[in-house]
């Protein structure tokens, strides 16, 4: 059965780095998301992108944030420069229509030090 | 601000039983109604979908959604111990790459 697919599992990094999180969705799927979930809160939307573009933000996904499908099966989540708070758990997930179920990665653990 | 809302528990059940899980929505918008299942450290799993006003049913789990009341619950019959986790109702819209708003989770643990 397809699945998304997600590296690392598990990133630690120092305050003020650069991280990238990366995700393969399933194959025939158009839509994509990154979701975060910080620990003991709930599941936050961040991003969803078409058509190689940003469809919609939230709040949290400011300036430091940005997204990208370099190529036709990964698509990443680039945090410019970390802060403690953006600890959390990183989700991709991805669907074949904007009104279906969204399949989940099994999530990027980011630990910011 | 649109809101799910759900109680976060713990709801503890007997191994049999039916677990009965329950959430409101604030947007009288919504379009699509999910539940998803999440255990400790690992990703929302998606348990059932519903779009239209009623009973939906898969296996043990049965889905109601009351679109006038803004509630969607899940029953779980025939409770398993591997069915303790933590459940996820989530909302979305029928709109191009609609994003899912999700509740805080009410926590099942099913007793032997």
């Amino acid at each position: 059965e397809p699945e998304v697919t997600q590296t690392p599992s598990h990133q630690v990094t120092q305050m003020g780095q650069e991280v990238i999180l990366r995700c393969v969705p399933i194959s025939n799927h158009l839509y994509f998301y990154w979701y975060r979930q910080i620990l003991g809160q709930k599941v936050e939307f961040l991003v969803s992108f078409y058509n190689n573009e940003i469809s919609e933000k939230s709040e949290i996904f400011d300036d430091q944030f940005s997204v990208e499908r370099p190529d036709g099966s990964n698509f990443t989540l680039k945090i410019r420069s970390t802060k403690l708070e953006d600890s959390a758990m990183y989700f991709c997930a991805s669907t074949d229509s904007s009104y279906n179920e969204q399949f989940f990665g099994p999530g990027t653990r980011l630990t910011v030090l | 601000q649109k809101e799910v809302e759900q109680n976060s528990g713990p709801l503890s059940v007997p191994e049999g039983a039916i677990a009965s899980l329950n959430c409101t929505y604030s947007d009288r918008g919504s379009q699509s109604f999910f539940w998803y299942r999440q255990y400790s450290g690992k990703s929302p799993e998606l348990i059932m979908f519903i779009y239209s006003n009623g009973d939906k049913e898969d296996g043990r789990f049965t889905a109601q959604l009351n679109k006038a009341s803004q509630y969607v619950s899940l029953l779980i019959r025939d409770s398993q111990p591997s069915d303790s986790a933590t459940y996820l109702c989530a909302v979305s819209w029928y709109s191009s790459a609609s994003k899912i708003i999700f509740g805080s989770g009410t926590r099942l643990s099913i007793r032997p």
